[in-house]
């Protein structure tokens, strides 16, 4: 099955900076990789996406790159804010098609006012 | 739209008992999955379940077992409590599944086991 690794476990930046947290899969078949943010005792929340016939996806502040050949995927986060403290996961799907998603172990991210 | 919604929202059991978690998800929305998340292990993929039917399992005993009804509507049952079956539990509903459209979570139910 698919296996997702995430790194780093923790960052901390300070405010303004930008912050990279990076993950690798394991399933070359995985076509879609999904971002999420879980604050503080709340739910996880999706911040952004990318598919595999993408390399980069912007929304503002926020990127995504793939690499479909070393299978790794980086979540981008520029000018870094302290609402922008949470734990990020990364996910990958097992497979094309696949109604599962593998994640990684998360990044608790601490933007410093 | 009402969000996902999970009850109970906390649970206190002690090993051997057996426990059901209830996830209502968005109208409209016909994938639920479930999720374990724990501080060292991250959210780790129990099932999915699509119109009724399971599609997927994750790598879970069979102590854990789930089902979803005809309103999408789905429980997850879990027999014989271990220690480390202490956890938060997620479900996430989609409209068609978490691959093809985006997931919503629900708040959690907290399950401790004593």
């Amino acid at each position: 099955g698919e296996n997702v690794e995430q790194h780093p476990s923790t960052l901390s930046v300070q405010e303004g900076d930008s912050a990279v947290i990076k993950c690798t899969y394991s399933d070359s078949a995985s076509n879609y990789f999904p971002w999420y943010k879980q604050e503080l005792g709340k739910r996880p929340q999706l911040i952004i996406d990318i598919r595999s016939n993408v390399g980069e996806k912007k929304d503002q502040r926020i990127a995504v790159t793939l690499n479909k050949t070393a299978k790794h995927f980086s979540l981008h986060i520029t000018e870094t804010q302290p609402e922008d403290s949470a734990v990020y996961f990364c996910a990958a799907n097992s497979g094309a098609g696949s109604y599962q998603l593998t994640f990684g172990k998360g990044t608790k991210l601490s933007v410093i006012p | 739209k009402a969000g996902v919604t999970q009850t109970p929202r906390y649970l206190i059991k002690t090993r051997g008992q057996q426990v059901t978690l209830s996830c209502s998800p968005i109208s409209g929305h016909r994938s639920v999955s479930w999720y374990q998340q724990t501080p060292g292990q991250g959210l780790q993929f129990l099932f999915e379940y699509f119109s009724e039917t399971q599609r997927n399992k994750g790598n879970f005993p069979g102590r854990f077992s789930g089902r979803q009804f005809s309103n999408s509507r789905s429980e997850m049952n879990v027999s014989t409590l271990e220690l480390g079956d202490s956890a938060l539990y997620l479900c996430a509903s989609s409209l068609a599944g978490p691959s093809y459209n985006e997931q919503f979570f629900g708040p959690g139910t907290r399950l401790t086991v004593l």
